[in-house]
């Protein structure tokens, strides 16, 4: 149990252009859901938290107009980074959990390359 | 701010030898999670801990939450090549966010 996908496993685009990566929990419901930032050799960085049905909580620096995330179920959050540029390359992470955070399972990532 | 150090940094160690790496934070926490990521994949969780003082297996790994509520020990017996890999720790208290350490690179020599 506590299997969680992301989709997709790498995406390649312009600069400029939006991308949206899901993150679903398979095998149970996930009441909180984080979204991480993973730069090479480093540490996860907390980007956001999401609850179903309400907004995300981002965390300082984050600018939520370009981080967009939705949480609508209780098995699925997305990501959007929307007007990409080359900075936002990296490798993103989410997180969900069925118990007010305790126990975060991790998806497989997302490379997220912008050109 | 809230500090969360792992050390060592890295290791490089001969198949069969134990590993020991810790976590310590600047206040205490009431959960602390080991991790271990492959490269290019999401970390994958090897413990949970939420009472000081308890000692949790999971095969070849062992954690403790320390006494003091502010560090966390992961010991790995017999390591093999598979281990290879990086180590994260997590620690949280109550319902915050969770901070995490930046990592435990670890090399097994066959």
């Amino acid at each position: 149990g506590a299997v969680v996908s992301q989709h997709p496993s790498w995406v390649i685009c312009k600069s400029g252009t939006s991308v949206k990566i899901e993150c679903r929990s398979l095998d149970f419901q996930a009441t909180t859901m984080f979204w991480y930032r993973q730069f090479p050799k480093q540490s996860l960085m907390l980007m956001a938290t999401s609850n179903e049905g309400s907004k995300a909580t981002y965390e300082q620096g984050v600018e939520k107009d370009k981080f967009l995330i939705n949480h609508a179920s209780l098995t699925l959050s997305t990501l959007t980074v929307t007007s990409a540029h080359p900075e936002d390359s990296s490798f993103y992470i989410c997180s969900a959990s069925r118990n007010r955070g305790n126990e975060q399972f991790f998806g497989p990532g997302t490379r997220l390359t912008v050109l | 701010g809230q500090q969360l150090n792992q050390s060592p940094q890295s290791m490089f160690i001969q198949e069969g030898e134990d590993v020991s790496m810790n976590c310590t934070s600047s206040s205490i926490f009431n959960t602390w999670l080991w991790y271990k990521q492959d490269p290019g994949e999401g970390p994958v969780l090897l413990i949970a801990l939420y009472k000081a003082g308890e000692l949790t297996s999971n095969g070849r790994l062992t954690a403790q939450f320390g006494i003091t509520r502010k560090d966390s020990f992961l010991n790995i017996s017999a390591s093999i090549p598979s281990d290879v890999g990086i180590y994260f720790c997590a620690g949280r208290y109550n319902f915050n966010k969770f901070y995490f350490g930046s990592g435990t690179k670890l090399n097994v020599k066959p």
